[in-house]
Formats: structure tokens, sequence, C-alpha cells
């Protein structure tokens, strides 16, 4: 039975490059919530994504950032150019759509730019 | 925007204390959710609340949801070596959505 399961684990990115970072969800749970932890800070919403589908992307920052969820694999968010104010710990959760249980989350990316 | 404030920041506690804590809004919600991080890892649900007033156990946690539905409290008894770790508030406005809002966290340190 494994959980929501995130990697890598741990990414280190230079200034303007690229960081993918995938979310595959627990089975069974077809939608699937972002969030992004800056230090000593609690967790922002990002993106909620069910199958092909955005829902709400509300917390997404207006540029770089994107979000997919295809039919087959895992979820993926995508953060093109990074800068170094995007190195956070990104969280994935994700749940049936019943929202009242709170989520599970994943382990975490912890992205650092360079 | 809304925000939750928790408090306190963090705390430094004996092993065998008991350990209180709250989370403040500055608006209405309609359900709480209390979570536990421990390093390097992901939030882990402890307790969710759903009524005002509602108070809810999990071991011994205990969390309750504010008459006046802007705060919520925990109470962890008997604290333990593993009970460190940063607790997490998170608090919803409207009932059954997806969004929640976190507070910034009560860093727990218990001295053995």
């Amino acid at each position: 039975n494994a959980g929501v399961m995130q990697n890598p684990r741990h990414l280190v990115r230079r200034r303007g490059q690229e960081a993918r970072l995938r979310c595959s969800p627990m089975k069974g749970h077809s939608h699937v919530y972002w969030y992004r932890q800056l230090p000593e800070e609690g967790l922002k919403f990002m993106v909620y994504l069910q199958k092909e589908n955005i829902i709400d992307e509300s917390g997404m920052p207006k540029e770089r950032f994107s979000a997919e969820f295809p039919k087959e694999g895992p979820s993926i968010l995508r953060i093109q150019q990074v800068v170094r104010g995007d190195s956070a710990a990104y969280f994935c959760a994700s749940s049936t759509g019943d929202y009242t249980v709170g989520y599970t989350f994943g382990s975490g990316t912890r992205l650092t730019v360079v | 925007g809304q925000q939750l404030n928790q408090s306190p920041q963090s705390m430094f506690i004996q092993e065998g204390e008991d350990v209180s804590m709250n989370c403040t809004s500055s608006s209405i919600f309609n359900t709480w959710l209390w979570y536990k991080q421990d390093p390097g890892e992901g939030p882990v649900l402890l307790i969710a609340l759903y009524k005002a007033g509602e108070l809810t156990s999990n071991g011994r946690l205990t969390a309750q949801f504010g008459i006046t539905r802007k705060d919520s409290f925990l109470n962890i008894s008997a604290s333990i070596p593993s009970d460190v770790g940063i607790y997490f508030c998170a608090g919803s406005v409207t009932s059954g959505t997806y969004k929640y809002i976190f507070g910034t966290g009560t860093r727990l340190k218990v001295l053995a």
C-alpha cells in the first residue's frame, strides 16, 4: 500500500535550468494537489488537478510554472528557468475527491537553486 | 488574504510535560485540520475538526474547534521525544473544499 510517491527527494538546479517534479498519487486517488513550502513557513496551495484536467491553478505563479496530470503516469510540476527564489520544498497530496478528510501528502521534493 | 497565526512559534519542553498550542484566524473557518511534519518528510494528518466546539482525541493528542470558529487548539499530553516536529494547523472557509490555508507552524522540541 504505497502512499503518495514523490521524486526526486532532492533536486539541485542552476539558475536558468528547468526543474521537473513528479508525483504518483495513492492507489485509487485521482485528485492531486501541489503545495509549496518556503523555509520556516507553512504550505501554500499551488494547483489542483484531476486526470487530464487542471481544476484550480490560482496559486501558481503566472510565469515559468506549469503542472499536468496525464491520463497515464505521474503528475508533473514543471518550473522553467529556475531562480533562487524557487528554492523550497514542494509537496504533492492526493485524495479520492472527498475533501472533508484532508489530504495525504508525499514526502516532498526539496529544490535548491544554486 | 486570509492568514492563520500559530502560537507559540517554537517551544522546548521536558519529556512528560503537557503541551498546548493554538491557531487563530481572521476569518470564520468551517474545517480545521492539524498536521505534524517530521524533519525531511511531508505533513501527516493528526486530527480533523468539522463543528464549532468539537473536541476530538487521537491517542495523547486532543484538538478543539473553537466556538467562535476563528480558532483551534491542540494539546499533547505526557510528551515523549518522538513528538518533536512541526505542528501545522490548516483551515478552510468553505465546507467540503479542497483548498486549505496552512499556519506557519509550531516547532516542538522535547528534552529528554
